[in-house]
């Protein structure tokens, strides 16, 4: 059948390297957000989070930045490694709802 | 962390029958389920939210006829795929989010559907 649904933004980084991934959010009064991992076939996993009193919240090899401002999120991974090659969302959220981003297809080049 | 199974993983089934797909919270009770169809190298729709003990909020576009959504309990969200024809084909996706504790949602392992 025909598919519908946005295609994914590629990135491709050399392994080692650091990759960026950026989102744009819609909803200035959004609270909450979240980024996922998705590899294929399988459902999406939480990777970080950030409320929207802070701008900036790192964990392993992972930093996610908030500018409220002009409405944007970006992931950073560091040293990227081949088991980062998947997709990645971005979403937020206020009160019950709960959007996604478009994603990124990150791909790792060894 | 909080665990969502979805089941089954992989179904098969023929033109016109239709299929359940069941979205459980193991450890955590959920008040509102998410569910998503995603097509290959495609972003993630959002079909419709269910919240528990009332009816579903399905997204423009979604037939609710077609689509059943039942969220019966804080720990169970079911989709049936109804009269399934071969464009239903698709990885279909749950979510839930906890009570009060979180704002996160957690996901299912989702569930691929072939229509032959």
């Amino acid at each position: 059948g025909e598919s519908v649904g946005l295609h994914l933004p590629t990135l491709s980084v050399q392994e080692g390297d650091n990759s960026i991934i950026n989102c744009a959010y819609s909803n200035s009064a959004s609270d909450y957000f979240i980024w996922y991992k998705q590899e294929s076939g399988k459902g999406p996993q939480f990777i970080i989070d950030i409320r929207s009193n802070m701008d900036k919240r790192q964990g392993q090899r992972v930093t996610v930045l908030l500018n409220k401002t002009v409405k944007h999120l970006s992931l950073q991974i560091a040293a990227t490694q081949p088991g980062d090659s998947a997709v990645y969302f971005c979403a937020e959220t206020e009160g019950n709802q709960f959007y996604f981003g478009t994603g990124t297809s990150l791909t790792v080049i060894p | 962390g909080a665990v969502v199974s979805q089941h089954p993983s992989r179904v098969i089934c023929k033109s016109g029958t239709s299929v359940k797909i069941e979205c459980r919270s193991l450890d955590f009770q959920a008040t509102t389920m998410f569910w998503y169809r995603q097509f290959p190298k495609k972003s993630l729709m959002l079909m419709a939210t269910s919240n528990e003990g009332s009816k579903a909020t399905y997204e423009q576009g979604v037939e609710k006829d077609k689509f059943l959504i039942n969220h019966a309990s804080l720990t169970l969200s079911t989709l049936t795929v109804t009269s399934a024809h071969p464009e239903d084909s698709s990885f279909y996706i749950c979510s839930a989010r906890e009570i009060q504790r979180r704002a996160e949602a957690f996901f299912g392992q989702g569930t691929r559907l072939t229509v032959v």
